[in-house]
């Protein structure tokens, strides 16, 4: 079964800290690794989207890495700022083969960044 | 930037009763899908619809669901007999033909009482 772990659930940091989130996936057949975050009451937002040749992708002051061997994945938010405050989603991408990707969702780590 | 509109963003309806939440989805993407996320929990694949029918659906996708795109410009997503665990944020998603192009709605909350 496809299934995304993400850690740690929550996370509280002071603002203009850097904070580092964490992604464990086991998804077949892998097509992409993407970061959403999601403001609460609201949909999914896209940081980020890897493919499995990617390592390191860059959207602003967030950095994703992807390590497909080991299938673990981060995302690096540097200097944060308190409109950062959202759960980050890990959500991996299944390649069907009929052209449609269906995505698995982890539960998120929910960031909230103080003055 | 294209969106994907949901409507409405918000409902309540009795138990039993049937709901029907629509989506317009970004006009040249040709995949659809509906997720939903109950309160606290991660968000859920529910169905996939590509060329007018069900590419694939999940185990929580039941005989109590159905989806339709009755204009080619809406899609929709069919509750029969409402049950209180329906209770959750339905989310819309659109995607092109390639593989990054996917767009999330900003969901339907649903209270079922």
């Amino acid at each position: 079964k496809n299934q995304v772990e993400q850690s740690p659930q929550s996370l509280i940091i002071l603002e203009g800290k850097n904070c580092t989130l964490q992604c464990n996936y086991t998804v077949s057949p892998f097509s992409n690794l993407r970061w959403y975050k999601q403001d609460t009451g609201r949909g999914p937002v896209s940081l980020t989207i890897m493919t499995f040749s990617e390592n390191t992708k860059s959207n602003g002051r967030y950095t994703a890495t992807l390590d497909a061997d080991t299938k673990q994945s981060s995302l690096h938010i540097t200097a944060s700022q308190l409109s950062d405050s959202a759960s980050y989603i890990c959500v991996v991408s299944a390649d069907s083969g009929a052209g449609s990707y269906q995505l698995t969702f982890g539960k998120g780590t929910k960031l909230s960044v103080i003055p | 930037e294209p969106e994907v509109t949901q409507t409405p963003s918000h409902q309540v309806t009795q138990m039993g009763q049937e709901v029907i939440l629509r989506c317009v989805p970004i006009s040249n993407h040709l995949y659809f899908y509906w997720y939903r996320q109950i309160l606290g929990q991660k968000v859920e694949f529910l169905v996939s619809f590509y060329n007018n029918e069900i590419s694939e659906k999940s185990e929580i996708f039941d005989d109590q669901f159905s989806v339709e795109r009755p204009d080619g410009s809406n899609f929709t997503l069919k509750i029969r007999s409402t049950k209180l665990e329906d209770s959750a944020m339905y989310f819309c998603a659109s995607q092109t033909g390639h593989r990054y192009g996917y767009t999330f709605g900003s969901g339907t909350r649903l209270t079922v009482v």
